[in-house]
């Protein structure tokens, strides 16, 4: 597509539920990225995929949080048992390719989670 | 440890005049450095970036931002700001050109008519 597409834009969700939030790239590019933005601070990033494999999962915050990818294009992040801490935008991101190679990173609209 | 500052939370200026948002970093080299711009529920956009050669770089909406060393900052200029460019401006930086951006906190420009 032109840019990166996130669903769904906003959720709201009660504790201890699960979300799934979905990214699709922009097409052909290689690398894809997940960052978190909790109100009134910066980006933190969560995870990154070359391609389907995921060598860079050091951001996420714990073992509730998982994301997957397939066929080289849409991703997954998961989190389970919801809690209120998770409350953010979740943003995802894509680069031609990743690793060190200085891409630019294009960013997607966001998914706005809300648990209550 | 990296990090990137932005001084100042929030700003506001009138419509016409100038503007300059501040950045500084923490990096040992020179790192690659971004500009994005987040309009309300908006995603965010590239506004410029640097990664070598010429310290003053020219963006898209009419903004520039100058690179200096010897001050570890990357400065956000534009000469007359638009009731448009209101929104929150994030100065990143990727260490030795890598995906793990680190971003700064955001300035939110408020723009009065």
């Amino acid at each position: 597509g032109a840019g990166v597409s996130q669903s769904p834009s906003n959720k709201v969700t009660e504790k201890g539920k699960d979300v799934e939030l979905r990214c699709d790239p922009i097409s052909g590019h290689t690398a894809l990225y997940w960052y978190r933005q909790r109100l009134g601070q910066g980006l933190e990033f969560l995870i990154y995929f070359q391609g389907n494999s995921a060598p860079d999962k050091s951001g996420l915050p714990s073992d509730r949080f998982s994301a997957e990818r397939t066929g080289e294009s849409v991703s997954t992040l998961t989190i389970q048992r919801t809690q209120q801490e998770d409350s953010a935008v979740y943003l995802c991101a894509s680069s031609i390719t990743g690793g060190a190679s200085g891409n630019t990173i294009y960013f997607g609209e966001g998914s706005w989670l809300t648990v209550v | 440890a990296q990090s990137v500052t932005q001084p100042d939370i929030h700003i506001t200026v009138s419509e016409g005049a100038s503007l300059e948002l501040r950045c500084n970093y923490s990096y040992g080299a020179t790192p690659y450095l971004f500009w994005y711009v987040q309009s309300p529920g908006q995603g965010l956009q590239l506004l410029l970036k640097y990664f070598s050669g010429d310290t003053l770089v020219q963006g898209i909406k009419g903004f520039e931002a100058e690179f200096k060393r010897s001050q570890s900052s990357f400065n956000l200029r534009k000469p007359s700001v638009h009731w448009s460019d209101a929104a929150e401006y994030f100065c990143a930086v990727a260490p030795g050109g890598t995906y793990k951006y680190i971003f700064g906190t955001g300035t939110r420009l408020k723009v009065l008519a």
